[in-house]
């Protein structure tokens, strides 16, 4: 079964500055998608990037972009120029390719931007 | 397009009632995911439905079902309600066409709580 893991359970940066949040998994699996999703007070799963296994090139999403290490199992969230409205729980979230497989999340990690 | 929605957002109920949480996925998408969100458990897979068949199963017990209709809209029920159920419930939908999945945007959430 597929595990994901961030380490990191609170981190705080100031406006402007940059962070950088960790995710790792575990999988034997060679072809599917990692994701990290954002989930502000409102409590509403917003999706913030997603990469694909098989593509070396990392996403990025206007201030946010990943550094994706395949042989590594990481998958870390870096966000630039962190804004009040960045507060939120960030999770990393895995799911294969194929075979029905549901969203496998990480515990999450809360992020407070502060002024 | 219109994103996710859910209703009602909020429910309180008390043990051994049960109770029905609807979603409406975004137009055209055909697969709606079920997850729940708890403070100790974190997000945990339910099911999923794709043109009104259960496809993927979580591991709750009986007590939880749900159902898909012709429109794609899902319910899921819970019934003999217990204190451990309350919980944010939360759905997911995505576009996919054919055996695999894709994204999953989600909805706003139901806050269940159990007296």
């Amino acid at each position: 079964a597929q595990t994901v893991t961030q380490s990191q359970p609170e981190m705080s940066v100031q406006e402007a500055e940059t962070v950088t949040l960790s995710c790792t998994y575990d999988t034997s699996e060679s072809n599917y998608y990692l994701f990290w999703y954002k989930q502000p007070p409102s409590r509403q799963m917003i999706l913030v990037i997603r990469q694909e296994a098989y593509k070396q090139q990392n996403a990025t999403e206007n201030r946010f972009s990943v550094n994706f290490q395949k042989a590594a199992k990481s998958f870390s969230l870096k966000i630039s120029d962190s804004q009040l409205g960045d507060t939120a729980m960030y999770f990393c979230a895995f799911m294969s390719i194929g075979g029905n497989t549901p969203l496998v999340f990480g515990k999450g990690t809360r992020l407070s931007v502060i002024a | 397009k219109a994103g996710v929605t859910q209703t009602p957002r909020y429910l309180i109920k008390t043990r051994g009632q049960q109770v029905t949480l609807s979603c409406s996925p975004i137009s055209g998408h055909r697969s709606v995911s079920w997850y729940q969100q708890t403070p100790g458990q974190g997000l945990q897979f339910l099911f999923e439905y794709f043109s009104e068949t259960q496809r993927n199963k979580g591991n709750f017990p009986g007590r939880f079902s749900g159902r898909q209709f012709s429109n794609s809209r899902s319910e899921m029920n819970v019934s003999t309600l217990e204190l451990g159920d309350s919980a944010l419930y939360l759905c997911a939908s995505s576009s996919l066409a054919g055996p695999t999945t894709d994204t999953q945007y989600f909805g706003p959430g139901t806050r269940l709580t159990v007296l």
